[in-house]
């Protein structure tokens, strides 16, 4: 079945580069996508990768796809005290009319 | 631009209660709709999403439903509260990827 694996916590600091990973099933997926949520607020849109490209630079992000293990990951560098939220990777279902969520990762950044 | 809205921002009701949430979208025409939940357990969990007026998918059975009167409103319903559906309730909108609100935290005493 469809699902899409993360692990649950990490912690950095300040300053340090953070590494999301995740894990994802459906090899057709178009697009895969990653999310921020800061605490009691929705899920903001981080940023997304196109299944034909291996990498997406914006800013402090680096999106790295690995199609042949279904793997992404999210490199966040600088890290702030202000990225310390749950971030979700996300895929298309086969059906194309819903994402399937993982479970989120909550980063921790300590000073 | 669009922006997304929900009301309330929290809500506390007591068990066997009703409910209705509400959802709009500004800025776009026919978006696909989406009600999540999400538990303590901080996994989203989807509900129902709609493509159209009328068109309702229910992605999970339960005592909550949903409906699309207008393009742009998207209205979460219960006939009576379970413990079981306290959480944080997201509507979201998109074609591909999708929008999130602000959510709407409900607590059921």
């Amino acid at each position: 079945g469809e699902d899409v694996e993360q692990s649950l916590f990490l912690s950095v600091r300040e300053g340090d580069s953070s590494v999301i990973n995740c894990t994802y099933t459906d090899s057709s997926s178009t697009y895969l996508y990653w999310y921020k949520q800061e605490p009691g607020a929705g899920l903001q849109l981080l940023t997304y990768i196109f299944s034909n490209m291996d990498m997406k630079q914006d800013q402090r992000l680096t999106v790295l796809l690995n199609k042949k293990d279904k793997h992404l990951s999210l490199r966040i560098a600088d890290t702030q005290t202000g990225d310390s939220a749950i971030y979700f990777c996300a895929e298309p279902n086969q059906a194309g009319t819903a994402l399937i969520f993982g479970k989120g990762t909550t980063l921790s950044v300590s000073s | 631009s669009q922006t997304i809205h929900q009301w309330p921002a929290t809500l506390v009701q007591p068990v066997g209660s009703p409910l209705s949430l509400e959802c709009t979208v500004e800025g776009t025409s026919n978006p696909n709709l989406y009600w999540y939940r999400q538990a303590a357990g901080r996994g989203l969990q989807l509900l129902f999403y709609s493509v159209g007026i009328g068109q309702i998918s229910s992605e999970v059975p339960q005592n909550l439903s949903a409906s699309r009167p207008q393009d742009r409103q998207f209205i979460l319903s219960s006939k009576k509260l379970l413990l079981s559906d306290s959480g944080f309730y997201l509507c979201a909108w998109g074609r591909g990827e999708q929008f999130f609100g602000p959510g709407t935290r409900l607590t059921v005493l």
